[in-house]
Parts: structure tokens; C-alpha cells; sequence
């Protein structure tokens, strides 16, 4: 099993630009989650999908933020327009609900806004 | 309003003596209790989960203690190994509605082994 893939692992651009980060979930997983992590505040929930259906967005915190997942197997995190305040690791997440009281990260993207 | 905390930033622990890492939480809606280990660079890995209804799982040298009353979980680590330095964080998860896969994570706690 691949684990949840994400990518880019880094990137760096200058405030203004539009940064979308990528995930693959676990393969049959119907669960997908965005989380960011900042030395603020820790890790925190930024929205979930379920069934590419997203339901709790309220952890987005502007409407900078958008995500999508066109298909079971793809989801999407973008930045538009980036702002340096943005710059944390953001993780993607998933699970499979039914059974799932485990919910497996990927490695992260690490994002910096200059 | 932190639901879940971890109140000690950071642990030494010899090698092969048992680390103990302690979590509280206020929310007693909370479903389950997952413990993740994160090394530098990597994403969270999950290691023990806990059950609300439940009060202890153990999985090899981990073990996870849950104390309803007083709104405290621990993990227990024995014997601790050097490869278990990292950053530990205790999650809260609700599973029902529409607050599912909500983690709720603490600030973490870091264990360094020493051999």
C-alpha cells in the first residue's frame, strides 16, 4: 500500500501566486481531510471530504482557501491569492469511515510564501 | 479553547525504562483517542487508538490507559528504544455526524530516548 501521496513536498513562491497542493488518498478510502500545521496553532482541521462530497469546511480560514475532489482518488488544496501568512506544512489525510477510527496522513507539503 | 492538551512539552527517558506520556481533554463527546508519533520532515504516524468505552488497548510495547472520570489518557512505552524519539501527539476524534474525522490534536510532547 502506497499511503496517502502527496505533492509538492516544498514549495516556495511569492506572495500573490496561486499554489495548489495535490493528494492521493489510500486506496479505497472514502474519507479525505486537509489539515495544516503552523507553530501557532498546531494541527488543525481545515476541511473533509466524504465521498468526494466535502462536509465541514469551517476550519477554511478564508475564502483564499479552496478545495476539491473531482474523483475518489484525487483532491486538491488551493492558495488564491498565496500570502506569507499561509506559509505551514499542510497535510492530507485519510480514512475509510466505516471502519475508520484511524485516519492515516501523508508526508505533507511544505509551503513557503515569500 | 484547547480540547485537548499535553501539558508536558517535552520527556528524557533512558533507554529500555518506560515513558509515560499524558494527554487531558475537556469534550466528553469525544468517540476515540489516537496517539501519533512524527518524526521531523514526515508526516503523522499513527500508532494505538482507544476506544471511549474502553480503558486500556495494548499493542506490543505500547499501551494506551483511558480514565473517563478524570478526562486523562495516557501512553505507556515500555521498553523505550532510542528509535522511539520523536513528537507525540494525542487526537480526539468524534465519529458520528458531521463532526467525523475532526482530530482535535494536542500541542505534543517531545520524548527523547537515550541509550
Amino acid at each position: 500500500d502506497a499511503g496517502v501521496i502527496q505533492s509538492p513536498r516544498h514549495e516556495v513562491t511569492e506572495m500573490g501566486q496561486e499554489v495548489t497542493l495535490r493528494c492521493k488518498p489510500i486506496s479505497g478510502h472514502n474519507s479525505l481531510f486537509w489539515y495544516r500545521q503552523t507553530m501557532m496553532r498546531g494541527l488543525e482541521l481545515l476541511i473533509y471530504f466524504n465521498n468526494n462530497v466535502p462536509i465541514d469546511d469551517s476550519g477554511m480560514p478564508e475564502d483564499r482557501f479552496s478545495a476539491k475532489m473531482p474523483n475518489a482518488s484525487f483532491s486538491t488544496l488551493k492558495i488564491q491569492p498565496s500570502e506569507p501568512r499561509d506559509s505551514a506544512v499542510y497535510f492530507c489525510a485519510s480514512s475509510f469511515r466505516s471502519t475508520g477510527n484511524t485516519i492515516y496522513f501523508g508526508e505533507g507539503s511544505w509551503l513557503t510564501v515569500v | 479553547d484547547q480540547q485537548v492538551k499535553q501539558n508536558s512539552p517535552s520527556l528524557s527517558v533512558q533507554e529500555g525504562r518506560i515513558s509515560i506520556l499524558n494527554c487531558d481533554y475537556t469534550n466528553s463527546m469525544f468517540d476515540y483517542f489516537l496517539w501519533y508519533k512524527k518524526y521531523p520532515a514526515e508526516g503523522p504516524t499513527f500508532l494505538i487508538s482507544i476506544s471511549s468505552i474502553k480503558d486500556k488497548n495494548e499493542d506490543g510495547r505500547f499501551t494506551v490507559f483511558l480514565n473517563k472520570s478524570a478526562k486523562h489518557l495516557s501512553l505507556h512505552i515500555v521498553p523505550s528504544q532510542p528509535g522511539d524519539s520523536a513528537v507525540y501527539f494525542c487526537a480526539a476524534l468524534s465519529a458520528g455526524g458531521t463532526s467525523y474525522g475532526k482530530l482535535t490534536f494536542g500541542q505534543g510532547t517531545i520524548l527523547t530516548v537515550h541509550p
